[in-house]
């Protein structure tokens, strides 16, 4: 079982917007603006989209955002196209013991 | 362009050991924290390790911690895993990451937040 939780599918049609939310604790998404969003593609490495909860690597769309209240962050794709079809997995800083924990993953299907 | 290469993955017996290792370009390899992150089969990514720019500081994952170990050599650019002890909840595919700039620091010490440039992975399969 993983430390934040995920959706394990969400769907939406070409041109709309999704948004797919990561609850954790006050011990990681609660307690850090640290949180950073992967997408990764079937048999593919991992890409950051989303780090320090709300901004983007140079290369991405301005059409993934990020934010968080409390103890929930989320990652929101608007204009949604073929590609983004892929798994989202979110993660956290969770202190100097822990350090970070990931997600369950996402699948998003673009319909 | 940043590369992380991964190899040295494989078959392993339970108990047994393999070494990991990532070659780095495209950036300068000794200013930066890299980390290994590992995904089993069909399932999440789990973060294994990390290393700061020198061998001076390192973390693990409780799941791996006292088998497996970390290190770095600058001059080759290149980060390594020793995988001691190796169970079957050790096969995974092993992902090199570079840990981004953006990193939390408190009292002088700095820790991972973030991946930014991950390798295209190495699998790890545990089996007699």
């Amino acid at each position: 079982q993983s430390a934040l939780t995920q959706p394990r599918s969400v769907s939406g049609s070409p041109g709309q917007s999704v948004t797919i939310s990561c609850t954790g604790t006050s011990s990681d998404v609660g307690g850090y603006n640290y949180v950073s969003w992967y997408q990764q593609h079937p048999g593919k490495a991992p890409k950051l989209m989303i780090y320090d909860v709300s901004k983007r690597p140079s290369g991405v769309p301005d059409r993934f955002s990020g934010s968080k209240s409390g103890n929930t962050a989320s990652l929101t794709i608007s204009g949604l196209q073929a590609d983004d079809e892929a798994d989202y997995y979110c993660c956290s800083y969770a202190g100097t013991y822990t350090l970070v924990v990931f997600g369950g993953g996402t699948k998003l299907t673009v319909l | 362009q940043v590369q992380l290469v991964e190899s040295g993955g494989g078959l392993a017996k339970p108990g047994g050991s393999l070494r990991l290792s990532c070659a780095a370009s495209g950036f300068t390899f000794s200013d930066y924290y890299m980390s290994w992150i590992r995904q089993a089969p069909g399932k999440g990514l789990e973060w294994v390790s990390y290393i700061c720019t020198s061998n001076s500081c390192k973390h693990f994952a409780d799941s791996v911690k006292g088998r497996f170990t970390i290190s770095r050599d600058n001059a080759e650019n290149s980060l390594y895993l020793q995988m001691n002890s190796l169970r079957a909840e050790d096969t995974a595919v092993y992902y090199c990451a570079r840990v981004s700039g953006a990193k939390y620091c408190t009292n002088g010490v700095c820790r991972p937040t973030s991946f930014d440039y991950w390798g295209q992975g190495t699998l790890v399969t545990v089996s007699s």
